[in-house]
């Protein structure tokens, strides 16, 4: 069955940056695209930016641009999101998601996901 | 970028009732609507796809409706699992945004 496991909680100091990792299995990874979206305390769901793990194709939502990067790793199936010059409002859980279908298809939501990573940058 | 709106904010209801969801996007979408349900501390789960398409395993007492810029989910009779908080998301073009969310609480 497919299955994404995130890697564990971070605490990072504001300034620094943070990589979360979300590792595949149960099906081929080149075939779909990766979704991250995150999750303030108390708050609703914020979609974050996508990876093609096919060619490495990144749409990423506009206030995070510049800040933000996300890769995907092939041998490992292995979607990577960064998020560099953290600020105390980047607290937040941390989610992967892979497309409901694959990337050659139309797209049809976000049909699994990540268990969540917690992220809390404080002083 | 598209925004979402979902109303209401809060819903409370009885085991049992017909509740309805509403999602409006800020310019048309087509179909391109999923719906998704969350427990505290759990990540989301995808109920409905294309509007309107269940996805596979959740009951059939959930549906989902719309086009254009009007969409919503209904649950024509609320069971105790039913009791969480419901997000809409389009897709029709990047970036994918989310409603705000609907927490749907015990009256």
């Amino acid at each position: 069955q497919v299955q994404l496991v995130q890697s564990g909680p971070e605490v990072k100091k504001p300034g620094a940056s943070v990589k979360v990792s979300c590792k595949a299995s149960g099906y081929t990874f080149i075939n779909y695209g990766i979704s991250w979206v995150r999750q303030a305390p108390g708050q609703g769901l914020e979609w974050m930016g996508w990876v093609s793990a096919y060619n490495g194709n990144t749409n990423y939502a506009q206030n995070l641009q510049g800040r933000i990067t996300m890769t995907t790793d092939t041998p490992t199936s292995t979607a990577y999101m960064e998020l560099r010059r953290l600020r105390s409002d980047d607290t937040a859980v941390y989610y992967c998601a892979r497309g409901r279908t694959g990337i050659m298809i139309t797209p049809s939501g976000l049909g699994n996901w990540g268990q969540g990573t917690l992220v809390t940058v404080s002083s | 970028d598209i925004q979402m709106t979902q109303s209401p904010s809060t819903l409370s209801a009885s085991v049992g009732d017909r509740v309805t969801i509403t999602c409006r996007a800020s310019q048309t979408i087509n179909n391109w609507l999923a719906w998704y349900r969350q427990k505290p501390g759990k990540a989301p789960q995808l109920l409905i796809y294309k509007a309107s398409s269940l996805e596979s395993g959740v009951p059939s007492r959930l549906s989902g409706s719309g086009s254009g810029t009007e969409f919503t989910l209904t649950i024509s009779s609320l069971q105790p699992d039913d009791f969480a908080t419901y997000y809409c998301q389009h897709y029709n073009s990047y970036p994918w945004t989310f409603g705000q969310g609907t927490k749907v609480e015990i009256k």
